[in-house]
């Protein structure tokens, strides 16, 4: 019964440097989605996944964004080229089905990135 | 697209006194409409949500929200606060078809012995 796990929990690096986050959804989960939170904000969608559909990349920033996700199983967000303004908490959420935002999406404890 | 505004970024009441955190949307279709709550280094999790029905919805640990349409808003409340409600509050609104759904910039409550 684990819920979404992400890791790393912390990470820093250098600004210029490639930088890959990595989310576990809840078993069986068919949706999961990727989250930016800078500090003293909200939630900003990035990128969702639905079963083996094209992903929607439309809240993706800019081209040094990108996720991956194989099935319905882990998931990673890699940034490349990191800019001091990519530091932010990086959350993910799974849930059940995705079309109908009716259902709960559950969320991992995020990633916090500094990029120095 | 749709947005979410949450007035004040951080209140404080006393144990016992009622909680009010508010919440207003903008949605060109009927809105779905959630309240998540993020304890100390936990997760968030969702305390309650709007569909379709009846207006007035209940939570997880004695929270309640109203949806308004005529004011736009989802307010959230709890008649009487206490120590444990002390979080950070989001709310958020999305559209049935919308993968994308919106946050508030969030509220953080502070509960006083």
């Amino acid at each position: 019964g684990a819920g979404v796990s992400q890791s790393p929990s912390n990470k820093v690096t250098e600004k210029g440097k490639d930088v890959e986050l990595r989310c576990d959804p809840i078993s069986g989960h068919t949706a999961l989605y990727w989250y930016r939170q800078r500090l003293g904000q909200g939630l900003e969608f990035l990128i969702y996944f639905q079963g083996n559909s094209a992903p929607d990349k439309s809240g993706l920033p800019s081209d040094r964004f990108s996720a991956e996700r194989t099935g319905e199983s882990v998931s990673t967000l890699t940034i490349q080229r990191t800019q001091q303004e990519d530091s932010a908490v990086y959350l993910c959420a799974s849930s059940l089905v995705a079309r109908q935002v009716l259902y709960e999406q559950y969320f991992g404890p995020g990633t916090r990135l500094t990029v120095t | 697209a749709q947005s979410v505004t949450q007035l004040g970024s951080h209140v404080s009441v006393s144990e016992g006194a009622l909680v009010l955190l508010r919440c207003n949307y903008s949605s060109s279709v009927p809105p779905y409409l959630f309240w998540y709550v993020q304890y100390p280094n936990q997760g968030l999790q969702l305390l309650l949500k709007y569909t379709t029905g009846a207006t007035l919805v209940k939570g997880i640990n004695g929270f309640e929200a109203e949806f308004k349409k005529s004011e736009t808003s989802f307010h959230l409340t709890k008649p009487s606060a206490h120590m444990s409600d002390a979080a950070e509050y989001f709310c958020a609104v999305s559209e049935e078809g919308n993968n994308d759904m919106r946050f508030g910039a969030g509220t953080r409550l502070t509960v006083k012995p």
